[in-house]
């Protein structure tokens, strides 16, 4: 079935930017997500990359996205320790927007100052 | 800005007892989903429900599991005979118009004793 990597932990400097990896294995997926889930919080969705893009900005966030490889990730510019969380990453399975969300592990990140 | 709800925060309950995890996800939004995520494990699909109905269902949503559309605002999810296995945060997530945005709800500890 559909799988979701991503590495378990990241630990960055505040200021410094901050690059979370994916990996996916449906290629038909027709969007792929980033999700945000602060302490004892719920998943707040970040952006989404349509999948016949490769890259999509969105203020301090940059998606780049390798159909080829399968591989998604999320760079944070000028991290800061409000964005210290856990942020997974998400693909639809299928070719619509509305099915389910296959997620990976999560990768907790953590900004110290 | 609309948000999914749920209801309660936290659940403790006995083995073998039913519960009913509540959930109002955003008004005119028309798809809604359960997910769960058992402590240090990955985000898993539940279900999927559109027009008063199961639309998907996952291996983990069996006979113990059900979903109901109650009145025009709130989405159910009971399970009938807990097991200590059913430990864990419950999400519920809802779809619009914008069917490649699905926005999730802060979420139910649910912990089986």
């Amino acid at each position: 079935g559909e799988d979701v990597e991503q590495s378990l932990f990241l630990s960055v400097r505040e200021g410094d930017s901050s690059v979370i990896n994916c990996t996916y294995t449906d290629s038909s997926s027709t969007y792929l997500y980033w999700y945000k889930q602060e302490p004892g919080a719920g998943l707040q969705l970040l952006t989404y990359i349509f999948s016949n893009m490769d890259m999509k900005q969105d203020q301090r966030l940059t998606v780049l996205l390798n159909k080829k490889d399968k591989h998604l990730s999320l760079r944070i510019a000028d991290t800061q320790t409000g964005d210290s969380a856990i942020y997974f990453c998400a693909e639809n399975e299928g070719n619509t927007g509305f099915q389910k969300l296959v997620f990976g592990t999560g990768t907790r990140l953590l900004v110290s100052p | 800005e609309p948000e999914v709800t749920q209801t309660p925060s936290h659940q403790v309950t006995q083995m073998g007892q039913e519960v009913i995890l509540r959930c109002v996800p955003i008004s005119n939004h028309l798809y809604f989903y359960w997910y769960r995520q058992i402590l240090g494990q990955k985000v898993e699909f539940l279900v999927s429900f559109y027009n008063n109905e199961i639309s998907e269902k996952s291996e983990i949503f069996d006979d113990q599991f059900s979903v109901e559309r109650p009145d025009g605002s709130n989405f159910t999810l009971k399970i009938r005979s807990t097991k200590l296995e059913d430990s864990a945060m419950y999400f519920c997530a809802s779809i619009g118009a914008l069917v490649n945005e699905q926005f999730f709800g802060p979420g139910t500890r649910l912990t089986v004793l």
